[in-house]
């Protein structure tokens, strides 16, 4: 079973309009770490986020924001006004506590965004 | 600072053959992640390593290795190459031990293509 799915395989906005690229996920653990990252075309990953599991306070940061609802496992980003540089793929991950005390994380298929000028 | 460095940045083998990753973290980054990007298995985490030890590994069979040096550096070797082992392998290094629950900064990728 998918831990963590981005139902949205490709979002195509033009500049200016607000997107949300949605996350949803799968644990039993209580104690676990969510993350977004960035993957513009140059093809290094970017950090954008970390939740954990105890957080559920909204974040905003500039144009992005996301939005963590335990009770529905998800964990959106909002990006407002798009701009053509966040043109890239989003990444949203899983951590969960495997034995010993490691985490494993488990990533998403990703959201292609394009932003059209 | 300088950012994370990976070498070499593409690199080509041959099936059966065993290939070397080199990865150098930020200055003062003792943590350093390895994961494997493809279009059919998306990213997948292969394994951690914390001051030369390994904290954490992904689900990867025993040919895939690595180590990290007392400087940080890190290295990954993979054995009898197969050709879907192909694929783009990013390096990670992070301040903090369990670095892969923390802000992590990544190299630029190095491309392998197994023929």
């Amino acid at each position: 079973a998918q831990k963590v799915t981005q139902a949205q395989t490709e979002i195509s906005v033009v500049e200016k309009e607000d997107v949300t690229l949605d996350c949803v996920y799968e644990t039993r653990d209580t104690t676990y770490y969510l993350f977004w990252y960035k993957q513009p075309p140059s093809g290094e990953l970017v950090f954008l986020i970390r939740r954990n599991s105890f957080d559920e306070q909204n974040e905003i940061s500039g144009r992005y924001s996301w939005n963590f609802q335990k009770s529905t496992s998800s964990f959106n980003f909002t990006i407002t006004a798009s701009q053509v540089v966040d043109s890239a793929v989003y990444f949203c991950a899983l951590s969960e506590a495997g034995t010993g005390g490691s985490y494993i994380p488990t990533f998403g298929r990703g959201t292609s965004l394009i932003v059209h000028p | 600072k300088a950012g994370v460095t990976q070498t070499p940045r593409y690199l080509i083998k041959t099936r059966g053959q065993q290939v070397t990753l080199s990865c150098s973290p930020i200055s003062g980054h003792r943590s350093v992640s390895w994961y494997q990007q493809t279009p059919g298995q998306g990213l997948q985490f292969l394994f951690e390593y914390f001051s030369e030890t390994q904290r954490n590994k992904g689900n990867f069979p025993g040919r895939f290795s690595g180590r990290q040096f007392s400087n940080s550096r890190s290295e990954m070797n993979v054995s009898t190459l197969e050709l879907g082992d192909s694929a783009l392998y990013l390096c990670a290094s992070s301040l903090a031990d369990q670095g892969i629950v923390n802000e992590q900064f990544f190299g630029p990728g190095t491309r392998l293509t197994v023929l």
